[in-house]
């Protein structure tokens, strides 16, 4: 079975250019989270969606980031303008709905903002 | 909020060995569920281990098991017979009913040959 597919696995770029990170949840999953990881803050959950609704975006950090999820099997996660300090591995989760099923990842996409 | 800490930031095992992790949680809740998951240099997130806080019984997966202190808010994994490809960071993550999981920020373990 295919797990969660990310794209792409690096993005090297410029700073305030814009940046797009993809996600295809596990088949059947109705759970779609988005977390950023770095060195100084470990992982940090930034947005998490249930049957493509946004539920929590409070870890989004700034306006600058926003994400979708037009249907089950497709997000994105947006940055515009991209920042430095935007640099870090994202990755992208997805699970079934209800209590005590764990998530499933993604292999992350790091991403370099010069 | 719940809160997850993990007091080690690293730890190293000679191959063969048997080490335990430490994780400890902070809840008011009763019923929840808790993990540990991997992240070798690859750094795919891989989940180890889990465990329901209803069972008292210690989750064990092969080589990897656990020491569920519910009273105490422990959460400790051991990995006995340890070999080079346990070497990774892991991380201890809590879930409850219907919101997503909060992680520990991790400790790095290395098995030496």
């Amino acid at each position: 079975d295919a797990g969660v597919i990310q794209s792409p696995r690096h993005e090297v770029t410029e700073m305030g250019q814009e940046v797009t990170l993809r996600c295809k949840p596990i088949s059947g999953h109705n759970s779609l989270f988005w977390y950023r990881q770095t060195m100084m803050r470990g992982l940090e959950l930034l947005i998490y969606f249930n049957n493509n609704v946004p539920i929590d975006d409070s870890g989004m950090p700034e306006d600058r980031f926003s994400a979708k999820m037009p249907n089950a099997s497709f997000s994105t996660l947006k940055i515009q303008p991209s920042e430095p300090r935007d640099s870090a591995v994202y990755f992208c989760a997805s699970s079934l709905f209800g209590g005590h099923q764990p998530q499933h990842f993604g292999d992350g996409t790091r991403l370099s903002i010069l | 909020a719940q809160t997850v800490t993990q007091s080690q930031p690293e730890m190293s095992v000679q191959e063969a060995e048997t080490v335990t992790l430490s994780c400890t949680y902070d809840t008011s809740e009763s019923n929840y569920y808790l993990f540990w998951y991997k992240q070798p240099p690859s750094r795919q997130m891989i989940l180890v281990i889990r465990q329901e806080a209803y069972k008292q019984q210690n989750a064990t997966e092969n080589r990897f098991s656990v020491n569920f202190q519910k009273a105490a808010k422990s959460f400790s994994l051991k990995i006995s017979d340890s070999q080079l490809g346990d070497t990774a960071m892991y991380f201890c993550a809590f879930m409850n009913l219907n919101t997503p999981l909060v992680f520990g920020k991790g400790t790095r373990l290395s098995v030496i040959a």
